[in-house]
């Protein structure tokens, strides 16, 4: 089973400061994309990493792929409280895509 | 912006029940699929349908579960008998050709 563990599970910052999240896998996979989903909707997706070592930026949001293509972080710099939400990073498997728990992020004013 | 759209947004039944939601995928995409989240926990793959027959299921796809689409718009699921550990979020998904999947915003089914 491929298993994606995203850390921390949890996690409550204040407007300003910056954080990162991540996620772990034991498999390779052919990409990862991150989605950010708030209570009562489904995920958006934000990015998707296809290159080992690949960094992409989305304004204060910065994904990277690891080298091995197991592991992907996402660092949000000056976050702000409309960042809130569940962050959810998701693997390729064949057609489908497998999904991680979530980090579940507050930013407080 | 093209969106998937899902019917109902909430739906109460009794277990035993058969229930069915709706989705409208994006209009020109060819990869359709269920996910379902029990609440506090993770998105959970439940099917994936291609060229009008399921490509992929999990196990959590049993018998009392169907999916469908009956004409060229609506994409539904359909559980035929609902158990209390049915109650969860589903979400219809569409994939766009980057591979990105669309997600609609969900049903919510509560069994009692």
């Amino acid at each position: 089973t491929q298993l994606l563990e995203q850390s921390p599970q949890f996690l409550s910052i204040q407007e300003g400061e910056n954080l990162t999240v991540y996620c772990n896998s034991s498999s390779v996979f052919s990409s990862l994309q991150w989605y950010r989903q708030e209570p009562g909707e489904g995920p958006v997706l934000l990015v998707t990493v296809v290159t080992g070592g690949e960094v992409k930026k989305l304004k204060r949001l910065t994904f990277q792929f690891g080298d091995a293509r197991k592991d992907s972080s996402l660092h949000i710099t000056a976050a702000q409280p409309g960042d809130t939400g569940l962050y959810l990073c998701a693997g390729r498997r064949g057609g489908n895509l497998i999904f991680g728990k979530g980090t579940k992020l507050s930013v407080k004013p | 912006e093209p969106e998937v759209t899902q019917t109902p947004s909430h739906q109460v039944t009794q277990m035993g029940q058969e229930v069915i939601l709706r989705c409208v995928p994006i209009s020109n995409h060819l990869y359709f699929y269920w996910y379902r989240q029990i609440l506090g926990q993770k998105v959970e793959f439940l099917v994936s349908f291609y060229n009008n027959e399921i490509s992929e299921k999990s196990e959590i796809f049993d018998d009392q579960f169907s999916v469908e689409r009956p004409d060229g718009s609506n994409f539904t699921l359909k559980i035929r008998s609902t158990k209390l550990e049915d109650s969860a979020m589903y979400f219809c998904a569409s994939r766009g050709y980057g591979g990105e999947l669309f997600f609609g915003e969900g049903s919510r089914l509560t069994v009692l």
